[in-house]
C-alpha cells in the first residue's frame, strides 16, 4: 500500500518564479493537508481540502499561495512570485475519509523548496 | 489559542539510558499523536493516545496521556542510536481540521 507521495523532493526557483508542489494521498484517503516547516518554527498548517473543495484555508498567506485538488489527480500547492522567505519544507498529509482513525495524519517526504 | 509545548527542546544522551519527553498544554485535546522525523523525511505516525490515562507501549516506548487529556509523555527504554531523531507531538484544532504540532524535541543517541 503505497504512502503519501510527493514530487518534486527538492525544488529551486529563483525570485519571483512560480513553484508548484504535488502531492498525491494514500489509497483510501480523500483529505489532504499541507503543512510548511521552518527551521525555527516548526510545522504549521497551511490548508486542508477534499476532493474539489477547500475545507480550512486559515494557514495560508493571503497572497501569491493557492491550493487544489481535483476530482482527478494530486493536489497542487502553487506559489507565485517567490520569495527567499518562501524557502521551507512542504508537507502534505492525508487521512482517512472517516471513522475511527480520521484524526489521524500520515505525511509524505515532503518537498524541500529553495528560493534563491 | 492552543499551544503544544514540548521539553525538553534538544537532548543527548549515550545509548542504554532511559529518557523522557514532555508535551504540554492548557488546552484539552480530543486525542493526541506522536510523530518522529529523520533529517530530510516527513513526519512518521507513532501512535495516538485518545483516552484520558492511557498508557501505550511501543517495543521500548512507551507513551502516556493525561487524565484531563492536556498533556502526555513518551518514555524511552533503554535507547539505542536507532532512536535518534526529531519527536513531535500533534493535537485536532478545535475546529477539527488541522493539526497542532509542538516544536519538537531532538533526539541524539549516541554508542
Amino acid at each position: 500500500n503505497a504512502g503519501v507521495m510527493q514530487n518534486p523532493r527538492h525544488l529551486v526557483r529563483r525570485r519571483g518564479q512560480e513553484a508548484r508542489l504535488r502531492c498525491s494521498p494514500m489509497k483510501g484517503h480523500s483529505h489532504v493537508y499541507w503543512y510548511r516547516q521552518l527551521p525555527e518554527e516548526g510545522l504549521k498548517f497551511m490548508v486542508y481540502l477534499q476532493k474539489e473543495n477547500i475545507i480550512d484555508e486559515s494557514g495560508m498567506p493571503k497572497e501569491r499561495f493557492s491550493a487544489e485538488f481535483p476530482k482527478e489527480g494530486p493536489s497542487i500547492l502553487r506559489i507565485q512570485q517567490v520569495v527567499r522567505g518562501d524557502s521551507a519544507a512542504y508537507f502534505c498529509a492525508s487521512s482517512p475519509v472517516a471513522g475511527q482513525f480520521s484524526y489521524e495524519q500520515y505525511f509524505g517526504p515532503g518537498t524541500r523548496l529553495t528560493v534563491t | 489559542t492552543q499551544l503544544l509545548e514540548q521539553s525538553p527542546q534538544f537532548l543527548s544522551i549515550q545509548e542504554g539510558e532511559n529518557l523522557t519527553v514532555y508535551c504540554n498544554s492548557s488546552s484539552v485535546f480530543s486525542s493526541l499523536q506522536w510523530y518522529r522525523q529523520e533529517p530530510g523525511e516527513g513526519p512518521v505516525l507513532l501512535v495516538t493516545v485518545v483516552t484520558g490515562g492511557e498508557v501505550k507501549k511501543l517495543k521500548r516506548l512507551t507513551f502516556q496521556f493525561g487524565d484531563a487529556r492536556k498533556d502526555s509523555s513518551l518514555h524511552i527504554t533503554a535507547a539505542q542510536p536507532g532512536d535518534t531523531g526529531l519527536y513531535l507531538c500533534a493535537g485536532k484544532n478545535q475546529a477539527g481540521t488541522a493539526l497542532i504540532f509542538g516544536k519538537g524535541t531532538t533526539l541524539s543517541v549516541s554508542s
